[in-house]
Order: C-alpha cells, then structure tokens, then sequence
C-alpha cells in the first residue's frame, strides 16, 4: 500500500526559510496529482494553502510557496513567523480516484 | 462566499448509523466534485470519499468500502455520507469539503466540521 510520506516535525527560526516535503513511499510525486498543502490551527478546520502543485490559494500571503522538487511535492515558507506555527499536511489526488493525505508536519518557529 | 455546513453528527453505538448532510452555498454545487474527509481526535486527516459533479462516479477509502455510501442532491445543493455498521475507530471531525473541478481535483474549500462519536 502506497503512503505519502512526510516529516514529522521541523523548526524554523523567525524570519527563517523552510522547506516541507511530500513524497511516495512507491514513486515520484507528479503535478499529475495536483500535490496540495493545507494549514491546520489545532481544533479549527484545515486551510488551503496550496493546490495544483505552485498555485496559491486565496487571501494566502506569498511567503507561501509550492513546487516539485527531485521526486517529492515540496512547501516553502520563506520568513516564517510565529503564527506559522502550527501543523501542515500536504495531499495528493489520484488518477485511480483515491485521494491520500500525508502524516503531517507539526512546524515550531523558534 | 462558499459557504459548507455539516449537520447530522452525534453519538451512535457501534454497529450503528448516522447520516451526515453537508449544505453548499456561494458556489455553483452540480459543477464540482465533492470530499469527505475525517480527522480522528489527535491525529492526521485522513480522506474518506468523493463523488464526481454529476453523482456518476464514487471513490472511498479502502477501510469504508461497504459501510460508508457518499450521495448528492444537485437540486438541493446538499452532500450527504451515510454510515453504516460503524466502528469505534470512525470516530472523527468529518469535513465536507469542495473540489477545484468537476471530477478528481485537489479540496479547495473546507466546512467547519462535524463530530462523530461510536461509543457504548
């Protein structure tokens, strides 16, 4: 069984850059999958942060970016601030229909 | 603005069912894909379901296969889950959730969600 893979945890310093990735546990992440990222605050719902691998959501500031990078989906957050802490889970949509979340990334800004 | 409210949500004993509603506004509803997407207490999301703009196609997740049916009302701009013999590990937040296009696509919206509890 196929799983998206992604880190646990990272740490950012304030105004740093970081950079979460999403991948395959069995192949590459293609744009074909329209990788995506969403936001979640703990116990509010998840926020689209980026879709269709590089384009921006709505009302979401540029330091927010997406791209593929190698064979993974990747998130850059570049000058992090505190309220970037929080957790972050990427998705990727399926040509078979099936949709899979990733893990999670639980990200601190310190 | 889109708008996606959850309703039917509650307490049900194992084995049992519920029917959750999602109501859609702010949005074109016939011209999207559909998602339900759940999140246990502590843990990921995790996808559950979509259904296609039209209601002719239907996709789940391996461990709802047989229990869980996702259905839509265009005329009533409304999504529904049902939940059959439901287990103690369906506890979850259910999201409903909207698509960016008519079939598979990336979730673009998201409702507030809504509280499953299966417990004795």
């Amino acid at each position: 069984q196929t799983v998206v893979t992604q880190e646990p945890s990272f740490s950012v310093s304030p105004g740093g850059t970081v950079t979460l990735t999403c991948g395959l546990s069995s192949g590459s992440v293609s744009t074909t999958y329209s990788p995506s990222w969403y936001q979640q605050i703990p116990g509010q719902a998840p926020r689209t942060l980026i879709y269709n691998t590089d384009t921006r959501s709505s009302g979401v500031p540029h330091r927010f970016s997406g791209s593929i990078l190698g064979n993974k989906a990747a998130l850059t957050i570049t000058g992090a601030q505190a309220d970037d802490e929080c957790d972050y889970y990427c998705a990727l949509f399926m040509e078979s229909g099936i949709s899979m979340f990733g893990g999670g990334t639980k990200l601190t800004v310190l | 603005q889109v708008q996606l409210v959850e309703s039917g949500g509650g307490v049900v004993q194992p084995g049992g069912s519920l029917r959750l509603s999602c109501a859609a506004s702010g949005f074109t509803f016939r011209s999207h894909a559909m998602h339900w997407v759940r999140q246990a207490p502590g843990k990921g999301l995790d996808w559950v379901a979509v259904i296609w703009y039209d209601g002719s196609n239907k996709y789940y997740t391996d461990s709802v296969k047989g229990r869980f049916t996702i259905s839509r009302d265009n005329a009533k701009n409304t999504l529904f889950l049902q939940m059959n013999s439901l287990r103690a590990e369906d506890t979850a937040v259910y999201y409903c959730a909207r698509d960016y296009g008519l079939r598979r696509g990336p979730i673009i919206y998201w409702g507030q969600g809504i509280l499953v509890t299966v417990s004795s």
